[in-house]
């Protein structure tokens, strides 16, 4: 079935460093959602990328899918305590769009 | 509106026990899923309804879970016997089916079995 990976696993970086999270995907996907949850918190939606190539930046955070739409990115410029959490990708299971396939996430701790 | 609602946010139980988790969905929307958490297998997908029909639940373990949607705004997730490795965060999320399939998470209930 479907797979869609993440790496890192965790990252730790100081507060002003900037963090990248990659989303690879084992089939071509339609559209791809992120998704952020905090420590004890439920996963919450960002955003979702359906055209291939398309960039969309929500202050900084910069969000890419790949041409080939298989991957995925998430930058963060200058990481503020705020962004600490786990960062999810999740594409549709199948040809559907109902039903999501998340990645394993990447956990962000942000030292002040 | 409140968001998904479940209910009960924390549950503990002693292996053998029957647990019965509930979610409200957001009112309008016709898609609900049940995904269950663990630190080694992260977010999986147990059961998807569409229009209170389950139209997938191969994510569903073994036949100690069910669920069940008896209408647009309740659904259950059950679990019996509940056995020691069933202890997760069990999340409830709704959608409204179309192109932006945005998933809204409830809290959560965090199931332990001892």
């Amino acid at each position: 079935g479907q797979q869609v990976m993440q790496i890192p696993q965790y990252q730790h970086v100081q507060e002003g460093e900037d963090f990248t999270t990659y989303c690879n995907s084992s089939t071509t996907l339609s559209n791809i959602q992120w998704y952020k949850q905090r420590p004890g918190g439920h996963p919450v939606f960002l955003i979702q990328l359906v055209k291939s190539g398309e960039v969309k930046k929500q202050k900084r955070l910069t969000f890419q899918f790949g041409e080939a739409k298989k991957n995925s990115s998430l930058h963060i410029t200058a990481t503020q305590t705020t962004d600490v959490g786990t960062y999810f990708c999740a594409g549709p299971q199948g040809s559907g769009y109902s039903t999501l396939t998340f990645g394993k996430g990447t956990m962000l701790l942000v030292s002040p | 509106d409140a968001g998904v609602i479940q209910s009960p946010r924390h549950e503990v139980t002693e292996m053998g026990q029957e647990v019965t988790l509930r979610c409200k969905p957001i009112s309008g929307h016709n898609s609900l899923f049940w995904y269950r958490q663990t630190m080694m297998r992260g977010l999986e997908l147990l059961i998807y309804f569409n229009n209170n029909v389950p139209i997938d639940d191969s994510g569903m373990p073994e036949d100690r879970f069910s669920a069940k949607m008896p209408n647009a705004s309740f659904s259950t997730l059950k679990i019996q016997p509940s056995e020691p490795r069933d202890s997760a965060v069990y999340f409830c999320a709704s959608s409204l089916e179309k192109e932006t399939t945005e998933a809204f998470f409830g809290q959560g209930t965090r199931l332990t079995v001892v």
